[in-house]
Formats: structure tokens, C-alpha cells, sequence
């Protein structure tokens, strides 16, 4: 079964330190998602792309974050300068469509630590 | 603005026996779809089972089944037979609302399955 491909699997950064994480999605889907999970919570939406448009950012912290799908497949999500507190997992997903009923399909996720 | 509450930050439940997870959610949208992910150790979120709210006849896949109480507001996850696979964390999720497939979680709930 195809897989939402996410590198690298943990990063380690110190704070000030620029960091980028990669997502392929699942052939054929439309939507990306990055999502943000800290230790016991559940995922919050960070950005979400249609195609190579982003949808949603409204959750980015775009002092230091930014994210990228430039050719509507893979994308980059990147933190310039990591803060202690970016400390999380960065999970992505995709979906065929914006549709509601269309399901989303996960990653492995980043374990990123600042230090 | 839509909500997502998991009471229950852990459960414990004997192997083949039965456990229910309780979620509740608040919306605004007249139509709407509930859905319960699993997140094992691996990390990998992967969908367990989904509710439309239209449909009054509760969703069922295999040993997974869901009570929908729409005038409730509930949407608790049933697992039957449960297995050492089982265990996992297990999130609760609706879409933020209109026709974005936006979705938002609860806090999660711990599931550990004893042997």
C-alpha cells in the first residue's frame, strides 16, 4: 500500500539553527498537510496545500516557519530560527481532495528536538 | 468554532475483552463527519473507522464500531475482542468546518491491552 514518505525520521538542532523537513505524498493526492504534535496532544494543522497552492497557513508561525510545494508533489517545511520550544512531531499527511469525507493519510512523522 | 474533547487520557483493557473510548465534539456544521485515528508506537496515524452524521445507523469495521449520539454530541469508539495490536494512543478528529478537510483532534487517549 502507498505511503506518505516523511525525512528525516529525528532531528537534533540547537536553538537559532535553521532545520527543514521533507514530505512525499501519496501519488495522485491533491492535498498535503503538515501538522505540528506536541508530546500528549493531539495534532494541530500548521499548513495545507491543494495542489501547489497553500489553502490554510492561518496556524504558521511565519516569523520563522515557512513551507513549500512548489511543484504540487513533495514539500519542505522549514524553521529559521529553531526556538526551544519547536520542539514536537512534525507529522504530514495527504489526501485525494479537500472533500471532508476524503481520508487522510499519514506520515511517520519528524521528531525534531531543539536543544 | 468546532471542539473535540477525549476525557480519558489512558485505558486499560484484558485482551479479548471489550473497551470503550469516549469523545465529545461541539460544531456549528449541519453535516459533518467524525473520525477515529489510531497512532501506534511506530507513529504512524492511521484511520480506524469514520461517521458520517447524516447516517443515523452507527459505523461499523470488523471489531471496531462506533455510538453515534448526535443530539449528544458524542462519538465514543467501541473495540471488541481487543487485541495486543491493539494497544496505541487513539485520537478523536472533525473537520474544522466548511469544506476543507481541515480536521481537528482531541488530546488523545492511551489504550493499553493486557495480555
Amino acid at each position: 500500500e502507498a505511503e506518505v514518505a516523511q525525512s528525516p525520521r529525528y532531528k537534533i538542532t540547537e536553538k537559532s539553527q535553521a532545520v527543514a523537513f521533507w514530505c512525499d505524498p501519496i501519488s495522485g493526492h491533491a492535498t498535503l498537510y503538515w501538522y505540528r504534535q506536541i508530546l500528549g496532544q493531539g495534532p494541530e494543522l500548521l499548513v495545507q496545500f491543494q495542489d501547489e497552492s497553500v489553502v490554510d497557513d492561518s496556524q504558521l508561525p511565519k516569523d520563522r516557519f515557512s513551507a513549500e510545494r512548489l511543484k504540487g508533489v513533495d514539500s519542505t517545511l522549514k524553521i529559521q530560527p529553531a526556538e526551544l520550544g519547536d520542539s514536537a512531531m512534525y507529522l504530514c499527511a495527504s489526501s485525494l481532495s479537500l472533500a471532508n469525507n476524503s481520508p487522510l493519510h499519514f506520515g511517520n512523522g519528524t521528531r525534531l528536538t531543539v536543544t | 468554532a468546532q471542539t473535540v474533547t477525549q476525557s480519558q487520557p489512558e485505558m486499560s483493557v484484558q485482551e479479548a475483552e471489550t473497551v470503550t473510548l469516549s469523545c465529545t465534539y461541539d460544531t456549528s456544521e449541519s453535516d459533518y463527519y467524525l473520525f477515529w485515528y489510531k497512532q501506534p508506537p511506530s507513529r504512524q496515524m492511521i484511520l480506524v473507522i469514520r461517521q458520517e452524521a447524516y447516517k443515523q445507523q452507527n459505523a461499523t469495521e470488523n471489531r471496531f464500531s462506533v455510538n453515534f449520539q448526535k443530539a449528544a454530541k458524542s462519538f465514543s469508539l467501541k473495540i471488541s475482542d481487543s487485541q495486543l495490536g491493539d494497544a496505541a494512543m487513539y485520537f478523536c478528529a472533525t473537520p474544522r468546518g466548511g469544506a476543507t478537510n481541515k480536521l481537528i483532534f482531541g488530546t488523545g487517549t492511551l489504550l493499553a491491552v493486557q495480555p
